[in-house]
């Protein structure tokens, strides 16, 4: 079946540093890719999303390419800070149904 | 906006009780959907809802149940709780659109304590 495999974590950079959680994809056809983040104490919300190959989601100074060749969706951001600490998921949606496959999630810490 | 909400935050219930979780929607959303977080399994989806007493098992129904008997209200019950429920349950709802370009909203979860 439809799978989603995410770094694991967790990861801890430094204000300003770049931001790399990487992301593979196993699905029949050619899904639509989200990422979503989870603040703490909070439920997940949608950071961004790419319906098509080569499609780019960026939102809030995140980016992630759909990269049908290599099946992946990389986020990345180039100076994170503080308030960007949460937990990272990467999701697909898996046609012929309403539902979402989710990454196990990548936890990160941005520390001042 | 879209408001998710569940009815409480944090639960503490005793082995073999009978739990319900409780999660309404404000949006007018067709598509509704219980999940639990662990750490390190991510989220799993236990059961979804595409409309009106329509009802779906996900990855993982076993020991659970769900109701919609309106389209605003989705309720996941624990026949008989057991210590390995302990979880953080996630419900999230979605327009239908069939394409995948309509997002989850999800409510901030309930943290549920199986003694």
């Amino acid at each position: 079946g439809d799978s989603v495999t995410q770094m694991e974590g967790p990861v801890t950079l430094s204000e300003e540093a770049f931001l790399t959680i990487n992301c593979t994809y196993t699905a029949t056809g050619y899904p639509s890719l989200f990422w979503y983040v989870q603040y703490p104490g909070e439920g997940l919300q949608l950071l961004l999303k790419a319906t098509k190959a080569d499609d780019k989601g960026s939102n809030k100074g995140f980016e992630a390419t759909y990269r049908k060749e290599t099946t992946s969706f990389h986020l990345e951001k180039g100076s994170v800070q503080v308030s960007d600490s949460a937990v990272y998921f990467c999701a697909l949606f898996q046609g012929g149904s309403e539902k979402l496959v989710f990454g196990k999630g990548t936890k990160l810490t941005v520390n001042p | 906006d879209v408001k998710v909400t569940q009815s409480s935050r944090y639960l503490v219930k005793r082995t073999g009780e009978k739990v319900f979780l409780e999660c309404v929607q404000d949006m007018d959303h067709e598509n509704m959907f219980w999940y639990r977080q662990d750490p390190g399994l991510g989220l799993r989806l236990i059961y979804f809802s595409y409309d009106v007493k329509m009802k779906e098992k996900g990855d993982i129904p076993e020991g659970y149940s769900v109701s919609r008997e309106k389209k605003e209200r989705f309720s996941l019950i624990l026949e008989s709780a057991s210590t390995n429920q302990t979880s953080m349950y996630l419900c999230a709802s979605s327009l239908a659109s069939g394409l995948g370009n309509s997002p989850l909203h999800f409510g901030n979860g309930t943290r549920l304590t199986v003694t």
